[in-house]
């Protein structure tokens, strides 16, 4: 089944610690995204990559670090610098950047600071 | 005024009712729009996407109107599945999607 799948589902890591999360798509898709959504707010952009090895800084990138080295995956590094790193993590691939095509979102990863 | 915005609700609705949502967008060079479904603590699926002429799904239908900056989504004949979080979604041309932070429907027996 094609599709985008994101683990683990959930994350419990202490603070100060980095922490890497995984996003990967069978759908050849060209770009991938990651957003952050916290209780009660939209979805913000951290990264988006449009083709690999290049990717760009979304609305709220700092304390985050992504690589795009196959087509298929995108993870996102969470570094110590992020201030409020505990947040809910959705990655999403469509066929081209510049938002005319759908976006499809993997499950996500509830990732818990403590 | 904010880039997205829509009503958080809860739209508290029984089944069978009509039930509409606006969602205002502040950038007049936005050029597509989308609604979006969120169920409780799982990801976005797109629901519709939205024309200028608007569109029809069932029982849903998405309106847009540029001259007030607003889209619309209605829902008619509500089900107890209906039960969601609906996102705004708007994309300038050449951007990527800034998204509403959504309104809450339940849909009661």
């Amino acid at each position: 089944d094609g599709g985008i799948t994101q683990s683990p589902k959930y994350l419990f890591r202490k603070e100060g610690q980095n922490v890497t999360l995984s996003c990967e798509q069978n759908l050849n898709h060209d770009a991938m995204y990651w957003y952050r959504q916290d209780p009660g707010q939209g979805l913000r952009l951290i990264y988006y990559s449009q083709i690999v090895n290049d990717f760009q800084k979304g609305d709220i990138a700092e304390g985050y670090s992504v690589s795009r080295e196959k087509k298929e995956s995108f993870p996102l590094t969470v570094t110590s610098a992020q201030k409020n790193p505990t947040a809910f993590y959705l990655c999403a691939s469509s066929w081209t950047s510049g938002g005319k095509d759908e976006q499809f979102f993997g499950p996500g990863t509830r990732l818990t600071v403590l | 005024r904010k880039e997205v915005e829509q009503d958080p609700g809860p739209f508290n609705v029984p089944e069978g009712a009509t039930v509409a949502f606006n969602c205002t967008y502040s950038n007049s060079a936005s050029q597509s729009f989308f609604w979006y479904r969120q169920d409780c603590r799982k990801e976005p699926k797109l629901l519709m996407s939205v024309y200028s002429s608007g569109n029809e799904d069932g029982r849903f239908t998405a309106q847009l109107n540029r001259a007030s900056q607003y889209i619309s989504l209605l829902i008619r004949d509500s089900k107890l599945s209906d039960s969601a979080t609906y996102l705004c979604v708007v994309i300038k041309r050449g951007s990527t999607l800034t998204f509403g932070k959504g309104t809450m429907l339940l849909v009661s027996p």
